[in-house]
């Protein structure tokens, strides 16, 4: 059965670079053609979708953060990444990565991890 | 950008009782792709329903999802315990957005 795992700093300082590992097990990162995506959530607040990456490295990022965002795939250890730059304290957020099926719906979500912009 | 906006923002319901939550697209959604989720405290969202009214697997019956073009519906037909939580809408004809979610909170 597929499972994801969110790891990354939980503390981030103001105008740095935010970056999030999602760990990939019970299957090939590759296999199925599946993509890959982020989501978040700020504490106590709805859910905003940061982008999604397929295995060929080709992405999708939602337009409010694209300047700021990178996202890949590292298929040797199966897993998928998000960098997000200049941070504020707006990016203080539960980051999700989750799977969507056929790029579309999100049928499958690792637990989150909160991620704090702070000084 | 498609707005999605979500009401009511609370719905305060006993066990027992039908839920019916709404979502309202700024634009039609392009083929109806439109998806619902359940959010409990401390945990990562559930997918309920996909392509407006397709139940995702493992989701009990009393969960429906209707509407097309710019009105789409959650129906809970009788309220477990375990329902109550947050709905939220989601939309991906169109990039993607969520709206601001429904509490459903036990009257």
């Amino acid at each position: 059965q597929l499972h994801l795992q969110e790891s990354g700093p939980g503390l981030v300082k103001p105008s740095e670079t935010l970056s999030l590992i999602c760990s990939v097990s019970g299957d090939s990162i590759t296999s199925n053609n599946y993509y890959w995506g982020w989501i978040r959530q700020p504490p106590g607040k709805g859910l905003e979708w940061i982008g999604t990456v397929y295995n060929s490295g080709d992405t999708f990022y939602n337009p409010s953060l694209k300047s700021r965002l990178t996202m890949s795939v590292d298929t040797s250890r199966n897993q998928f990444s998000l960098n997000l730059s200049s941070v504020t304290a707006a990016d203080t957020a539960i980051y999700y990565c989750a799977r969507p099926l056929t790029n579309h719906y999100f049928d499958l979500w690792g637990r989150g991890t909160l991620v704090t912009v702070s000084s | 950008e498609i707005v999605l906006t979500q009401s009511p923002g609370t719905l305060s319901l006993s066990p027992g009782e039908r839920a019916t939550l709404s979502c309202r697209s700024s634009q039609s959604v392009r083929n109806n792709y439109l998806a619902w989720y359940q959010q409990k405290p401390g945990q990562a969202p559930r997918l309920l329903i996909y392509g407006a009214s397709s139940r995702a697997t493992g989701i009990p019956d009393r969960f429906s999802g209707s509407g097309s073009g710019t009105d789409f519906i959650l129906t809970i037909s009788r309220l477990e315990p375990e329902d109550f939580a947050v709905y939220y809408c989601q939309q991906y004809g169109n990039s993607r957005t969520f709206g601001q979610g429904t509490k459903v909170e036990i009257k």
